[in-house]
């Protein structure tokens, strides 16, 4: 079956740097996505990865291994905006999103 | 309209009546879906839509249909609800249904969201 793991909750300090890590286990990989979900709303896209490597985005980084079936979320600087919940993706053999559980993210002062 | 908008905003049912969740967006995207988002689960994806006049369904489709009459609008209905079918509701569009590898895969944009309560 398809699988995707990521930490249920992680708690970081304002100003802080945390990582949140996701694994997974899908037919085929055409692409991982990060998504950002504050309570009550809708996902927002934050990062795509589909090759190896590190992409940045301001104080947000997301790292990709295709050969370890890995993936982080690296937020730096952290603030209280940054209290959400982070759901990892990835695109399947057939295009279809495969979703975690997500990361609910508590930023203490 | 600017994105993508959902009505209700949220529902409370009664099991076995028939329910329509709307869903419109304005940003001429081919690609729609429904997902269905439940506490301690991921986003499940219930049926989509690749482009206007065809539809599939998704990993969870049992009670659900849609329709794609045209590019803006894609309704999602249940026809009988039941109890476990309580849940939040998102849409979502996206300009293309995926490309290789390597490529801009594009990115799906979300509605936000119908909370429903089937009793």
């Amino acid at each position: 079956g398809q699988n995707i793991d990521q930490p249920t909750e992680m708690t970081a300090t304002e100003g802080a740097i945390v990582q949140i890590n996701c694994t997974y286990q899908t037919s085929g990989f055409n692409g991982l996505f990060w998504y950002q979900q504050h309570a009550g709303e809708a996902p927002t896209f934050l990062s795509y990865n589909v090759l190896d490597g590190l992409e940045e985005k301001g104080r947000f980084s997301s790292f990709l291994s295709r050969s370890k079936g890995y993936s982080y979320l690296l937020l730096k600087e952290l603030q209280m905006k940054d209290s959400a919940s982070y759901l990892c993706a990835v695109f399947d053999s057939n295009y279809q999103l495969i979703w975690g559980a997500g990361t609910k993210l508590i930023i203490k002062p | 309209i600017a994105g993508i908008t959902q009505a209700p905003t949220s529902q409370i049912l009664a099991a076995g009546r028939r329910m329509t969740l709307r869903c419109t967006q304005d940003m001429r995207h081919n690609a729609m879906y429904w997902y269905r988002q439940d506490l301690g689960l991921g986003l499940r994806l219930i049926h989509y839509s690749n482009t206007a006049g065809t539809t599939g369904k998704g990993e969870v489709p049992d009670g659900y249909s849609v329709s794609r009459a045209n590019t803006d609008d894609f309704p999602l209905t249940l026809a009988s609800a039941v109890p476990s079918q309580t849940s939040v509701y998102f849409c979502a569009s996206s300009d293309e249904s995926g490309t290789s590898g390597g490529n801009t895969i594009d990115t799906q944009y979300f509605g936000p969201g119908t909370r429903l309560t089937v009793l």
